[in-house]
């Protein structure tokens, strides 16, 4: 299984705010900043959040994230159909010396 | 534009070897580490091992150690993710990512992927 806890499956409807949490121990998240990516169906993933809580350049500022201790989690809000994708968690883990995955949460828009 | 560009499809048998590869155009190869990430048919990201094209440092995963090879030409800008003898189990898509050097620990970009196929 993977060093960082995503639930595998997430949902909302369009205008809502959905979160995805991402949970990890203290060799990871809780020493090391957290990033986000997103991927779509038959794409390579592409960074969504670096940092814990910033976004890179054209990331809509619907997407925002933040981190305490040893956990962190993912917000979108206005939530749009495609927004549909898989979303992981990543974070540097001392103990692996190498980077350490959740295992991807997979975003439905009913 | 910074970019990674992966090297095509490939179908293998059993017991094959191979080496497929990624190259960093848009920026400075030497600085930044590439990293080989796995994702299986319909699973989540596994990281492989990375290297630094500086000085060819490479950390390899545990999962994987002993099991690839990860190598680098920085004269061509190109890095490389190798195996002696693929089994059907080696099949999915493999990614290079570049990622950056102290703060600027997170993946970016990632190239296409490259889909390997091993089958009898």
């Amino acid at each position: 299984q993977s060093v960082l806890t995503q639930p595998p499956s997430a949902s909302g409807t369009p205008g809502q705010r959905v979160t995805i949490s991402c949970s990890g121990s203290s060799s990871n998240i809780g020493r090391n900043t957290v990033n986000w990516y997103q991927q779509f169906p038959g794409t390579a993933p592409k960074l969504l959040i670096y940092s814990n809580n910033q976004r890179p350049s054209g990331v809509p500022d619907r997407f925002s994230a933040s981190k305490s201790g040893t956990s962190a989690s993912l917000a979108i809000s206005g939530l749009q159909s495609g927004d549909e994708a898989d979303y992981y968690c990543e974070a540097w883990d001392d103990s692996l010396s190498g980077p350490a995955f959740g295992g991807g949460t997979k975003l439905t828009v009913l | 534009e910074v970019q990674l560009v992966q090297s095509g499809a490939e179908v293998k048998k059993p017991g094959e070897s191979l080496k497929i590869s990624c190259k960093g155009s848009g920026y400075r190869f030497s600085s930044y580490w590439i990293a080989w990430v796995r994702q299986m048919p319909g699973k989540g990201l596994e990281w492989m091992g990375i290297i630094y094209p500086g000085d060819s440092d490479t950390k390899y995963s545990p999962s994987f150690q002993g099991q690839v090879t990860i190598s680098v030409d920085k004269s061509i800008n190109s890095a490389y993710l190798q195996w002696s003898s693929l089994r059907a189990s080696d099949s999915a898509m493999y990614y290079c990512a570049r990622h950056g050097v102290g703060a600027t620990n997170w993946f970016d970009p990632w190239g296409q992927g490259t889909l390997v196929t091993v089958s009898s």
